[in-house]
């Protein structure tokens, strides 16, 4: 079966350094993969947007890889402050169009 | 914009109580979706519809019913509520249905089954 995984463990990093999420599937040719970002007690929000034929998209301090060959998307904050602490949620398209979803990885930026 | 409206935000039913969770949106989008996020769990498909009068099962559609009469309202119903269904609800909507849309959500519906 069809198959995402976040790192389910917080990830903590020091404010300024670069951090790095890691998405992984299985059992999967997902033509498109998109990142959001979650705060406690809301809904997510769409960040970034990457195709298959992509390796790299870049937004501001953001930068998200695909790579179709070891089945991995690494989603990359630079510049970390304490207001990017949230919860990352990857998502791919199934064959039907609709998104599997990741169960996320929460980040936490410390001052 | 207003975007996703979700209501209510937070519900707490009895075992067997039925309720209605509404959505609208009004960016004029065609497809919306439910779905369910469980701890520990990525978000979870329910129903979805493509357009106004088309609804299709997503990946837990047991419990639920769902109904498209118009382009803005997609309101979820639950028929006999089961401590099973406690979670968190996400309405969401995008442009059309194509993997390259991404989705806007609703702020969530806390629902709690007793």
């Amino acid at each position: 079966s069809q198959k995402i995984e976040q790192n389910s463990e917080a990830l903590n990093i020091q404010e300024g350094k670069t951090a790095t999420l890691t998405c992984n599937y299985t059992n999967y040719s997902p033509a498109y993969l998109q990142w959001y970002r979650q705060d406690p007690g809301r809904g997510p929000v769409f960040l970034l947007l990457i195709r298959e034929n992509e390796k790299e998209k870049r937004k501001e301090r953001l930068k998200v890889t695909f790579d179709t060959t070891l089945k991995q998307s690494l989603f990359h904050i630079t510049a970390s402050q304490p207001a990017d602490s949230a919860t990352y949620l990857c998502a791919l398209d199934d064959s039907n169009y609709q998104l599997i979803w990741g169960a996320g990885t929460k980040l936490i930026i410390k001052p | 914009n207003a975007g996703v409206t979700q209501t209510p935000k937070f519900q707490v039913l009895k075992t067997g109580q039925s309720m209605t969770l509404q959505c609208a949106q009004d960016m004029n989008h065609e497809y919306m979706s439910w779905y369910r996020q469980d701890p520990g769990m990525g978000l979870r498909l329910i129903h979805y519809s493509v357009g106004a009068g088309i609804t299709d099962q997503g990946e837990v559609p047991n419990g639920y019913n769902v109904s498209r009469s118009t382009t803005e309202d997609f309101p979820l119903r639950l028929l006999s509520a089961a401590p099973s269904q406690t979670s968190v609800y996400f309405c969401a909507s995008r442009q059309g249905s194509s993997g390259a849309n991404v989705l806007t959500f609703g702020a969530g519906s806390r629902l709690t089954v007793l």
